[in-house]
């Protein structure tokens, strides 16, 4: 079965410091993975998607994510993080065909000025 | 171009009502699926259709149901409303359903509150 892990709930960085979001998956074949951010009262939107191209995938808005197969792992990063950032954010995996999606639980960003 | 709109944005409805949530996908994009999401259940798959035709269901009770239109619109409908419904029903929009890795375009949502 298809699932993702995002390590931590709430995560809360200094305008300007590092944003690291934690997504781990489980997929008994290789994934697509995929980041969305959703603001409030806002549907999803998407930051970025790995598809088996390029082990690191940028994004919009400065962001970008690395693939480890063999750590399952495809985080997320910004090098700065600005007051626009805050927001929720998914880490999602889909399976070869088909648009069923499996959406992590979200992490919640603040960003402090 | 013009994103996925839904309507209503906001609702309120009353236990054992029905109520009936519209999706417009993206021009040129013929694969509809919907989303629930809730503070405690997070997002979950409800169905996905993709020619008119069901292709994935998510684990809902049967009350949840929908239908694509030959215009690629589709309408979710949910029947004998539990307070329990009460969510963000959003739905998200993609070219095509066989096509590996596609990405799919979400709305901004239809809130539905159950009293």
């Amino acid at each position: 079965a298809q699932s993702v892990t995002q390590l931590g709930s709430h995560v809360s960085v200094s305008e300007g410091a590092l944003v690291l979001l934690r997504c781990n998956y489980s997929s008994s074949v290789p994934p697509y993975l995929f980041w969305y951010v959703q603001y409030p009262n806002q549907g999803l939107q998407l930051l970025l998607k790995y598809t088996t191209w390029a082990t690191l995938v940028k994004g919009i808005n400065g962001f970008e994510a690395e693939f480890k197969k063999s750590e399952t792992s495809f985080h997320l990063t910004k090098p700065s993080a600005h007051m626009s950032d805050a927001a929720e954010y998914f880490c999602a995996v889909t399976l070869n065909t088909g648009n069923q999606f499996y959406f992590g639980t979200g992490t919640s960003l603040t960003v402090i000025p | 171009k013009a994103g996925v709109t839904q309507t209503p944005r906001y609702l309120i409805k009353t236990r054992g009502q029905q109520v009936t949530l519209s999706c417009s996908p993206i021009s040129g994009h013929r694969s509809v699926s919907w989303y629930q999401q809730t503070p405690g259940q997070g997002l979950q798959f409800l169905f996905e259709y993709f020619s008119e035709t069901q292709r994935n269901k998510g684990n809902f009770p049967g009350r949840f149901s929908g239908r694509q239109f030959s215009n690629s619109r589709s309408e979710m409908n949910v029947s004998t409303l539990e307070l329990g419904d009460s969510a963000l029903y959003l739905c998200a929009s993609s070219p095509g359903w066989d096509s590996p890795g596609n990405t799919i375009y979400f709305g901004e949502g239809s809130w539905l509150t159950v009293v």
